[in-house]
């Protein structure tokens, strides 16, 4: 039972369109929400992150949305470069479990030049 | 400032051998993590610690261990080798509601 779901195992977009990447979940008992990007040969790194109290937060280029309801989430990056290119990883944490977090199977975004 | 070191970074061993994965920290974060990734995989929890002294069981402990004597050492063994072993093994550390701050990993072929 994967709990948290990146149903797209790859995206590819043109330099300066949109890239929107996809997440759902099936625990409601997550209340915390990131997600992480992934160099090849290197470890994820924190990308951006959102409360579910939240449906809405941003920084910079990087958008994400949370519909609790549909237990979605999004990111979108706007607008896309070629160094956005990388494995996007969606987690979802519950805040009483010790910080642990469930990952997807990650999104390989490629931003065409 | 290292962060999350680990090593080594690369490894191959042999059906039934053992060896230890290091990871170290010098961000004194209480929280640890063990992960391993298979191929077009997301990571899986193997073991965590909440601090010096406390681990416990992820998603997929089985032929694994930890130990956790020290707040900027969390080693990772392997006792018995197996093929279902190989995967790149990630380290992680976080401090109160913070995101996890990963190593680079370990690459780790079991032959």
């Amino acid at each position: 039972d994967q709990q948290v779901k990146q149903n797209s195992p790859s995206l590819s977009v043109q330099e300066g369109r949109i890239s929107i990447l996809n997440c759902d979940y099936t625990n409601s008992m997550f209340d915390y929400f990131l997600w992480y990007k992934k160099y090849p040969a290197e470890g994820p790194t924190f990308l951006i992150s959102i409360s579910s109290i939240k449906d809405k937060n941003e920084d910079g280029r990087f958008t994400v949305f949370l519909n609790k309801s549909a237990k979605h989430l999004s990111l979108h990056i706007v607008p896309s470069q070629p160094g956005d290119s990388a494995v996007y990883f969606c987690a979802a944490s519950s805040s009483t479990n010790a910080g642990k977090s469930t990952f997807g199977d990650g999104t390989t975004l490629t931003v065409k030049p | 400032n290292a962060g999350v070191t680990q090593t080594p970074k690369f490894r191959i061993l042999k059906i039934g051998q053992s060896m230890t994965l290091q990871c170290a920290q010098d961000m004194n974060h209480n929280y640890m993590y063990w992960y391993r990734q298979d191929p077009g995989m997301g990571l899986k929890l193997i073991y965590y610690s909440v601090g010096a002294g406390i681990t416990d069981k992820g998603e997929v402990p089985n032929g694994y261990n930890v130990s956790r004597s020290t707040t900027e050492d969390f080693p990772l063994r392997l006792e018995l080798a197996a093929p279902s072993q190989t995967s790149v093994y990630f380290c992680a550390t976080r401090t109160g509601f913070q995101p996890q701050h990963f190593g680079d990993g370990t690459r780790l072929s079991i032959l």
